[in-house]
């Protein structure tokens, strides 16, 4: 039982390249979310995905989408990276009828 | 809308002496308390939370935290602090069960350790 799964550990991209973070859980959680978490600001909600076939936008969603693939998986795409979206991002997900979620190792993204 | 706020930024503290770290939530009904822990490099893990009933919870690693709801906190407390103990502690709130249960976090508190 691994948990939550995220891939890559660590990505530098440069200005204007694509790429798409991976999440996949395998407790048979409903809910799936992305945080990214930056210095002095704690984590924010980017997306939120409540059940399968199901995602919402959270504070953060501009330059990102969000596919939810299945119910184990969860992915994250950056179409066009900036130097702003330099950041750690978080995977999580929840059981329905919880309210507890349970976190990813996370993917350090450097933009350059 | 859901905030949470941790006034310290940073905090040191002996091994060996008491810690608490402070969390003041503002949620228009009854909120679903968190703290979580995260080391150097790692994701996070829960430490406690906090639904319903006795306003004293006990987590893991030692801590506990206490609900206030007529100060809107939510502070997390270790009565001997351990080396091991340092890290960044976030405090979260959520909303009611039945939606997404999105979390709102505090900016953190990064504990440093002392020996």
């Amino acid at each position: 039982n691994a948990g939550v799964t995220q891939t890559p550990k660590f990505q530098v991209l440069k200005t204007g390249q694509s790429m798409t973070l991976q999440c996949a859980q395998d407790m048979n959680h409903n809910s799936m979310y992305w945080y990214r978490q930056d210095p002095g600001m704690g984590l924010r909600l980017i997306y939120y995905s409540a059940s399968e076939g199901t995602t919402d936008k959270g504070e953060v969603p501009n330059g990102y989408n969000v596919s939810r693939l299945n119910k184990r998986e969860f992915s994250l795409r950056l179409e066009s990276a900036a130097p702003s979206q330099t950041s750690v991002y978080f995977c999580a997900s929840r059981r329905t009828g919880e309210e507890t979620q349970y976190f990813g190792p996370g993917t350090r993204l450097l933009v350059l | 809308a859901q905030s949470v706020t941790q006034p310290d930024i940073h905090i040191t503290v002996s091994e060996g002496a008491s810690l608490e770290l402070r969390c003041n939530y503002s949620y228009g009904a009854t909120p679903y308390l968190f703290w979580y822990v995260q080391s150097p490099g790692q994701g996070l893990q829960l430490l406690l939370k906090y639904f319903s009933g006795d306003t004293l919870v006990q987590g893991i690693k030692g801590f506990e935290a206490e609900f206030k709801r007529s100060q809107s906190s939510f502070n997390l407390r270790k009565p001997s602090v351990h080396w091991s103990d340092a890290a960044e502690y976030f405090c979260a709130v959520g909303a009611n069960p039945g939606t997404a249960s999105k979390l709102t976090f505090g900016t953190g508190t990064r504990l440093q350790v002392t020996l």
